[in-house]
């Protein structure tokens, strides 16, 4: 049973440009969330998926958005980066009706 | 708003020997709380999870944390270190005990281990 997975591994780009992160969740999960890590920080909550629908957000800006496909995988993008968006970026995935949430290994997004 | 303090950045502890890492947590209403453990490069292990009943948590590892409400904490313990234990823990706390309630991290505490 595959667990979360994430794609790619690491990526960097350029200020100002934009980026797509993908995520496979835990095999009959069907509530997807993002999360930022900064370096040295503990990850901070972007918003989560469910029914394709954005249903919780934190305190990110609009350039943040998402996707949740029928499948129940997703998307994170950003636009416009900025060199604070550098970090890595894990998935985590769960079952609405459930009570463990599981972790990908994470995307490493550097902005330069 | 929930909030987790993890007070100690790092922290190093000789192999064979006990560990104790804190975590406060403010949150008004019946906290749900975790631990996870994440290894240099990869993401998050969840260790344990505290929702109710009994206030000492058995978790993964050989790990255990106990839930004092009365001094807002849940601190992880461990009787004796091994050298595969060196990694960063993070406490979390949430507002329901279902899988989609946003967790609120801490910034985590580094634990070296020692010969």
């Amino acid at each position: 049973d595959a667990g979360v997975t994430q794609s790619p591994t690491h990526l960097i780009k350029t200020r100002g440009q934009q980026v797509t992160l993908r995520c496979s969740p835990k095999s009959g999960h069907d509530t997807v969330s993002w999360y930022q890590q900064a370096l040295g920080q503990g990850p901070q909550f972007i918003f989560q998926y469910y029914e394709e629908e954005e249903r919780q957000r934190g305190n990110f800006p609009d350039r943040f958005s998402g996707h949740q496909f029928p499948n129940y995988s997703s998307e994170l993008n950003v636009n416009a980066l900025l060199l604070g968006d550098s970090a890595l970026y894990l998935c985590a995935s769960s079952l609405v009706a459930g009570n463990t949430i599981y972790f990908g290994e994470g995307s490493w997004l550097t902005v330069v | 708003a929930q909030s987790v303090t993890q007070p100690d950045i790092h922290i190093t502890v000789s192999e064979g020997a006990s560990l104790e890492l804190r975590c406060n947590y403010s949150y008004g209403a019946t906290p749900y709380l975790f631990w996870y453990v994440q290894s240099p490069g990869q993401g998050l292990q969840l260790l344990l999870k505290y929702f109710s009943g009994d206030t000492l948590v058995q978790g993964i590892k050989g790990f255990e944390a106990e839930f004092k409400r009365s001094q807002s904490s849940f601190n992880l313990r461990k009787p004796s270190v091994h050298w595969s234990d060196a990694a960063e823990y993070f406490c979390a706390v949430g507002a329901t005990n279902s899988g989609n309630t946003p967790l609120v991290f801490g910034k985590g505490t580094r634990l070296s281990v020692i010969a």
